[in-house]
């Protein structure tokens, strides 16, 4: 299985809401992404988590709250977003040798498009 | 920091038609990987092909081939025989060896395949 699982696939949202994204994969990769892609863009990375422990941020905004509750599992906490964080947020998963020299390929998901009005 | 360009915004080739690609990097680091990713207009990611700088042999995976220029820092592919199903955008991204696996991003490349 190289699937990696993102809810919801859409989800529209008002300023003064409070939402979450989910990933989910299950082939044992202890390194997930966070990416937000605007429109005709590539992916910038926002988080990077490391069995568990969130190992890269990328100034990204506080109103963005990541969360890794288990191996499997990635959530995206948002609050009090602007309409500018409209977007596509993909994750992605690894295995997560880093500085071995050797290659891991990133899967990513389908992603989820946010609507921030 | 290291930067990727692709100087070409959209392609067009004819369907069983060859298309080559541009992509050129700049980094001061002497290993690292190099990737095409493929995003149709179903949104997913998938990754196309992987080369690893210390290879001198281009990669290739079925009808996706490169040509890797590592003192040129060019990195192009090449799609023979394109099929209505290679229509998407294609994203060239570099990453170091060491440190996190941090994938930088080219600005992307959206392929049109006529039928």
């Amino acid at each position: 299985d190289t699937e990696v699982t993102q809810t919801p696939k859409h989800l529209v949202m008002g300023m003064t809401n409070k939402k979450s994204l989910k990933c989910e994969q299950h082939m044992g990769h202890r390194a997930m992404y966070w990416y937000k892609q605007k429109a005709k863009k590539p992916p910038e990375l926002m988080f990077v988590y490391s069995y568990e422990k969130l190992s890269i941020n990328e100034s990204v905004p506080s109103r963005f709250s990541p969360e890794c509750p288990n191996s499997s599992l990635l959530n995206l906490h948002l609050h009090a977003l602007q309409p500018e964080d409209s977007a596509l947020y993909l994750c992605a998963s690894s295995q997560a040798r880093w500085g071995t020299g050797v290659d891991y390929e990133q899967y990513f998901g389908p992603g989820t498009r946010l609507t921030v009005t | 920091a290291q930067t990727v360009t692709q100087s070409q915004p959209e392609m067009s080739v004819q369907e069983a038609e060859t298309v080559t690609l541009s992509c050129t990097y700049d980094t001061s680091e002497s290993d690292y990987y190099l990737f095409w990713y493929k995003q149709p207009p179903s949104r997913q990611m998938i990754l196309v092909i992987r080369q690893e700088a210390y290879k001198q042999q281009n990669a290739t995976e079925n009808r996706f081939s490169v040509n890797f220029q590592k003192a040129a820092k060019s990195f192009s592919l090449k799609i023979s025989d394109s099929q209505l199903g290679d229509a998407a955008m294609y994203f060239c991204a570099y990453r170091s060896v060491q440190g996190a696996q941090k994938l930088v991003f080219g600005q992307g490349t959206r392929l049109t395949i006529n039928p």
